[in-house]
């Protein structure tokens, strides 16, 4: 089994801040990235696929960038909002279906 | 869109007892999962099945059987349940293998206690 490690394992930052958080996988047999945001009592929302090395994906406020060489993809919020309060997921995927998650970055935004 | 919806959203199982977890989706999507997700943990991968007709092991796949009834519908079959069985169930769906990039979409989970 391969590990996918996510860091910090929480995170508080005031309103207005920008902040940023790592996913570290298995560089061997890549196919794919995959970050999803996931609040309370919800189910996770996929918010990026990446797949090449390189690659800069942003939505909104939201963007994230993929190393594939050293098996590195950073998330970067900019101006966090409370409602960006959630638990961001990171799942590797080596075209196999069998995708393994990270345990998760968990961020509270203060007002 | 319902998109992925899961049955039952709460349970409370006595140790020995057997259910089933229902899943399905609207999507047309042709691969479905079942994920446990524990304190601590990653989601982990228990049974996925690639398309209709086909199921296969994930990671934690003892003491759990799975049934692809058809393209929308994956079960969940515990037989005998037992107090580490309890968890929180995720049922997700996505496009198959080889189709771009498919993100996985994910119903709103079972809350499953076993006593």
């Amino acid at each position: 089994i391969l590990n996918v490690e996510q860091s910090p394992q929480s995170l508080h930052v005031q309103e207005g801040d920008s902040t940023n958080f790592t996913c570290s996988f298995p560089s061997s047999n890549f196919y794919a990235l995959h970050w999803y945001r996931w609040e309370t009592a919800k189910s996770p929302e996929a918010l990026f696929v990446m797949t090449l090395n390189g690659d800069e994906k942003k939505k909104g406020r939201i963007s994230a960038t993929l190393n594939t060489k050293e098996g590195y993809s950073y998330l970067y919020i900019k101006g966090s909002q409370p409602e960006d309060s959630a638990t961001y997921l990171c799942a590797s995927d080596s075209g196999t279906y069998k995708y393994i998650f990270g345990t998760g970055t968990r961020l509270k935004v203060l007002a | 869109n319902a998109g992925v919806t899961q049955t039952p959203k709460f349970q409370v199982l006595k140790t020995g007892q057997s259910m089933t977890l229902q899943c399905a989706q609207d999507m047309n999507h042709n691969s479905m999962y079942w994920y446990r997700q524990d304190p601590g943990m990653g989601l982990r991968l228990i049974y996925y099945s690639a398309s209709e007709g086909t199921t296969d092991k994930g990671e934690v796949p003892n003491g759990y059987n799975v049934s692809r009834l058809n393209k929308r519908e994956f079960s969940l079959r515990l037989e005998s349940a037992a107090p580490s069985q309890t968890s929180v169930y995720f049922c997700a769906s996505s496009g198959s293998l080889g189709q771009g990039d498919q993100p996985q979409h994910f119903g709103d989970g079972t809350r499953l206690s076993i006593l």
